[in-house]
């Protein structure tokens, strides 16, 4: 158990609807990350917060979203869905920045677009 | 772009015998490299990690080498066990950029009884 929570865990939904996958970092991490896993792909950064604040963006599509509360948890919105989003979701969280690369990873979100 | 890149999508290996998954990546300002495991259905796990500076590093049955005149790195597991069958994703980050991991396609290995 890695301590990093996502809900759901598997999430089916018709194309052009919204969805919000949650991610609950380890008690004490401040940074959360986002990953897209697609099928046969490796993992693709989406987008990264540090204490509420955005850090670093990646391959981030303009129909996605995401926040981090004050409570540190986070959510990634994905708006417009197309069948194309049909991916495994991963949320990860470190205590700070992690120029060393380790970073602590939930079970993820499979999200189903149909 | 494709910076960090596994290009043996499978690997199959007996039990008992060494695997060595390798990774190619083309940034050579990368200062961290790393190596996780993933189970189905779970999340990925930090499994080891190497240094630029460095050209080896082991934990137990697990070593990673790194070739920076080749931008190469591969991971050697001595001896396999069965328990090893997982997909390994190669990711490396940036100081200067450093909230950002950059992760490899992965490898799934077995190791066959």
């Amino acid at each position: 158990d890695s301590g990093v929570t996502q809900t759901p865990k598997h999430l089916i939904t018709a194309t052009g609807q919204r969805v919000t996958l949650r991610c609950s970092p380890r008690s004490g991490d401040l940074s959360v990350y986002w990953y897209q896993q697609s099928l046969d792909q490796g993992l693709q950064f989406l987008i990264q917060y540090y204490n509420g604040e955005e850090r670093a963006k990646g391959n981030i599509l303009e129909r996605f979203s995401a926040q981090q509360f004050p409570d540190l948890h986070s959510e990634l919105n994905l708006s417009s869905l197309e069948l194309g989003d049909s991916a495994l979701y991963f949320c990860a969280s470190s205590v700070g920045g992690t120029y060393t690369g380790e970073l602590f990873f939930g079970e993820g979100s499979r999200l189903t677009v149909l | 772009d494709q910076q960090v890149k596994q290009n043996s999508p499978s690997l199959s290996v007996q039990e008992g015998r060494i695997s060595i998954l390798n990774c190619d990546y083309t940034n050579s300002m990368f200062d961290y490299f790393l190596w996780y495991k993933k189970y189905p259905a779970e999340g990925p796990t930090f499994l080891i990690s190497i240094s630029s500076i460095k050209d080896k590093n082991e934990d137990g049955r697990f070593t990673v080498f790194l070739n920076k005149s080749a931008k190469h790195l591969s991971l050697h597991i001595v001896p396999s066990q069965p328990g090893d069958s997982a997909v390994y994703f190669c990711a490396a980050s940036l100081k200067t950029s450093y909230d950002k991991v950059i992760f490899g396609p992965g490898t799934s290995l077995s190791v066959i009884p």
